[in-house]
């Protein structure tokens, strides 16, 4: 089944304990992405990788690192996570060209910093 | 950077009828999509938008896009209970950043 996969789905940490929340996709998209979604704001994205080794910063990277290192791989590392990245987190996928782009998403992962 | 605007925020609609979600975004985006979140889900995809004047219909929804106006509308006809949910609208450009609207939250009442 094609499908993108997170982990964990749920996380309570303490505040400075480094995390990594892992993304796989089995669908060879060469597009994927990360975003926050938080009451009242919508998604955000935080980083988003074209292709293996190439990372782009979205729209409230802060406190946040990606890898690329393989094509099926995207991990979301917070090296000091702060209470304020308290938040449902989304890894997402896609085909890159015309009339693509079309986002395939893992399940959530809900993460809480104390 | 693209904002993208949606409203109403919340919309309790009864079952059978009408309604329209409006999506506004502020500059030009290459595409508009529509996504589908049902609570404690994730999301789905529902309709992408290329090109002024495009039009896609699903069962009750249809989503259309005027680049002019730099608005998209999903359409809901003779709403059934199985719509509610919330709905984001977003918008890419061709970094391949997207920016979503803040959601509809619909209620469809029996």
């Amino acid at each position: 089944e094609a499908q993108v996969t997170q982990n964990p789905r749920y996380l309570i940490t303490v505040t400075g304990k480094k995390l990594t929340v892992t993304c796989s996709q089995n669908m060879n998209h060469e597009y994927m992405s990360w975003y926050r979604q938080d009451p009242g704001l919508g998604l955000r994205q935080i980083y988003y990788s074209m292709n293996v080794e190439v990372t782009d910063k979205g729209d409230v990277p802060e406190g946040y690192k990606v890898s690329r290192k393989e094509k099926r791989n995207f991990p979301l590392i917070l090296e000091s996570p702060s209470p304020n990245q308290t938040s449902l987190y989304f890894c997402a996928s896609s085909l890159i060209g015309a009339g693509a782009n079309v986002l395939t998403f893992g399940a959530g992962s809900r993460l809480t910093v104390l | 950077e693209l904002k993208v605007e949606q409203n109403p925020l919340f919309l309790s609609m009864q079952e059978g009828k009408n309604y329209t979600i409006y999506c506004n975004y502020s500059t030009t985006s290459d595409r508009l999509y529509w996504y589908r979140q049902d609570p404690g889900k994730s999301l789905e995809s529902l309709f992408v938008l290329l090109s002024n004047g495009a039009v896609k219909q699903e069962g009750r929804l249809m989503a259309s896009l005027d680049t002019k106006a730099r608005l998209s509308t999903l359409h809901i006809t003779a709403a059934v209970h199985d719509l509610s949910a919330t709905y984001f609208c977003a918008g890419g450009n061709t970094g391949n950043q997207f920016y979503f609207g803040t959601g509809t939250s619909l209620t469809v009442i029996p």
